[in-house]
């Protein structure tokens, strides 16, 4: 049973460019997380979402940033018009059920993103 | 203010030795407490989850105490292995209906030496 699969592992854009981040959640988990790592700082989460549904992006910038999860295929982070400040790992969780008690998630290796 | 504070930032020991991780949240009502491992370049992986009524929980070499009146939580490894060289995640959280959003600290940097 694969884990949580993130490509890619390491992505280079310009300033200005589009950032495209794909997670594919664990066989048999519909709900995805996703979460933004600063150098030399602690996971922020940035959204929950089940397939075809956003149900909290309250960590999300309000500009720029966007996701979404299919009903097909895999959830994709979007940030448009890169900056410097955009620069960090992108870590994407899945989780089988919304277990109200423990919401064990389970992480992908993430997705480096190094804006020049 | 973070949410999650842990100390210390880093620790080096020998290997065979035994080392104590320290947690101290803010966040309130509280839901859940894990400790998570990650590895450099690596995601976190879940080490132990404890809710608001247990007060230790163990995996093989791992032992988590919670104290939930005073916030604080600990993560004791036993008898270190090379393997150990992580960085060690408290993570929390809050209330029932969003505690699927994880408020992670800093963690520490343990770097464990033949």
């Amino acid at each position: 049973n694969a884990g949580v699969m993130q490509n890619p592992r390491h992505l280079v854009r310009r300033r200005g460019q589009e950032a495209r981040l794909r997670c594919s959640p664990m066989k048999g988990h519909s709900h995805v997380y996703w979460y933004r790592q600063l150098p030399e700082e602690g996971l922020k989460f940035m959204v929950y979402l089940q397939k075809e549904n956003i149900i909290d992006e309250s960590g999300m910038p309000k500009e720029r940033f966007s996701a979404e999860f299919p009903k097909e295929g895999p959830s994709i982070l979007r940030i448009q018009q890169v900056v410097r400040g955009d620069s960090a790992a992108y870590f994407c969780a899945s989780s089988r059920t919304r277990d109200r008690t423990t919401y064990e998630q389970y992480f992908g290796p993430g997705t480096r993103l190094t804006v020049t | 203010k973070n949410q999650v504070e842990q100390s210390p930032q880093s620790l080096i020991i020998l290997e065979g030795k035994n080392c104590t991780l320290q947690c101290n949240y803010t966040v309130s009502p509280f839901s859940n407490l894990r400790w998570y491992k990650q590895d450099t370049g690596r995601g976190p992986v879940s080490l132990t989850i404890m809710t608001f009524s247990e007060n230790t929980k163990s995996n093989r070499r791992y032992t988590a105490t919670l104290d939930a009146d005073t916030k604080q939580s600990s993560l004791h490894i036993t008898a270190s292995q090379l393997s150990d060289s992580a960085s060690y995640i408290c993570v929390v959280s809050d209330k029932e209906d969003s505690s699927y959003k994880l408020i992670f600290g800093s963690g520490t940097r343990l770097l464990v030496r033949p």
